[in-house]
C-alpha cells in the first residue's frame, strides 16, 4: 500500500509555464519534505513543512502543507529548463519515525 | 554543513562477489543512518535503518544476511551486498536525519550505482 500518493508521475512542459505537484495521504504526518533528485545523484532537500496550513516559498517554488497535515503541494512558477529533475515528497508519519517517500514526479522543462 | 559522503559512486562486480558501500557523515554525528534502494524511474525504497552500536532494523522482505549493515561509529555506516547477483543491480543511497541550524530534514549521500554482471 502506497501511503503517500504523488501526482502527476510525469510532467513535460514548456519554459515559462506553471505547474503543481501534489502529495496526498490518508495518514497524518508530523512533517513533510520535498526533495529534488538529479539522475545518478542522491535527493537534495528543498524544504520541510511541519505546521498544518504552512506555506513556504523558495524563489519560484511554493510549498504548502495541508491544514490536516495529510497532503502537500509544490507549485513552480515560470518553470525553467534548470528545474528539470525528479521531485520527491516524503513524510514522517505522526508517532512513527520512518521517512516515507512518494513515487516521485519526473519533470521535464523544454526550452 | 550536514554532508553525507558515499563511496563508491559506482561499482561493477562479478556475480557471487561481495561489495561494500560506505557512508560517512562529514560534519555531524549520525546516530541513525537509513539505507535505500532505487530502481530506474522509481522512488526510494527503505531497506534498513542502522543505529550506531546496535543491530540494524530491516524492512520486510529485505534479507539481512544478504545486505549486511554495520554502524560502528557515529560517522560511518556501511552496507555490504554479499554474494551479489544481477538482480541486486540497483542504485543504493544512504541518508541521515539532520536537525539544527534551521534545518530539519534528511541529507542524502550521492548514491552508489551497483551493476552485477
Amino acid at each position: 500500500t502506497q501511503l503517500l500518493e504523488q501526482s502527476p508521475q510525469f510532467l513535460s512542459i514548456q519554459e515559462g509555464e506553471n505547474l503543481t505537484v501534489y502529495c496526498n495521504s490518508s495518514s497524518v504526518f508530523s512533517s513533510l519534505q520535498w526533495y529534488r533528485q538529479e539522475p545518478g545523484e542522491g535527493p537534495v532537500l528543498l524544504v520541510t513543512v511541519v505546521t498544518g496550513g504552512e506555506v513556504k516559498k523558495l524563489k519560484r517554488l511554493t510549498f504548502q502543507f495541508g491544514d490536516a497535515r495529510k497532503d502537500s503541494s509544490l507549485h513552480i512558477t515560470a518553470a525553467q529548463p534548470g528545474d528539470t529533475g525528479l521531485y520527491l515528497c516524503a513524510g514522517v508519519e505522526a508517532n512513527q519515525g520512518n521517512l516515507i517517500f512518494g513515487k516521485g514526479t519526473k519533470l521535464s522543462v523544454k526550452p | 554543513g550536514a554532508v553525507v559522503s558515499q563511496h563508491p559512486s559506482w561499482v561493477i562486480c562479478k556475480s557471487g562477489t561481495s561489495v561494500k558501500i560506505e557512508c560517512r557523515s562529514l560534519d555531524f554525528q549520525a546516530t541513525t543512518m537509513f539505507w535505500y534502494r532505487q530502481f530506474p524511474k522509481q522512488s526510494l525504497m527503505l531497506m534498513a535503518t542502522s543505529n550506531e552500536g546496535s543491530k540494524a532494523t530491516y524492512e520486510q522482505g529485505v534479507e539481512k544476511d544478504k545486505f549486511l549493515i554495520n554502524h560502528a561509529s557515529l560517522t560511518l555506516s556501511t552496507l555490504t551486498v554479499t554474494s551479489a547477483h544481477p538482480e541486486d543491480s540497483s542504485f543504493y543511497i544512504c541518508s541521515a536525519e539532520v536537525r539544527g541550524q534551521g534545518i530539519y530534514g534528511y541529507t542524502f549521500g550521492s548514491g552508489t550505482r551497483l551493476t552485477v554482471v
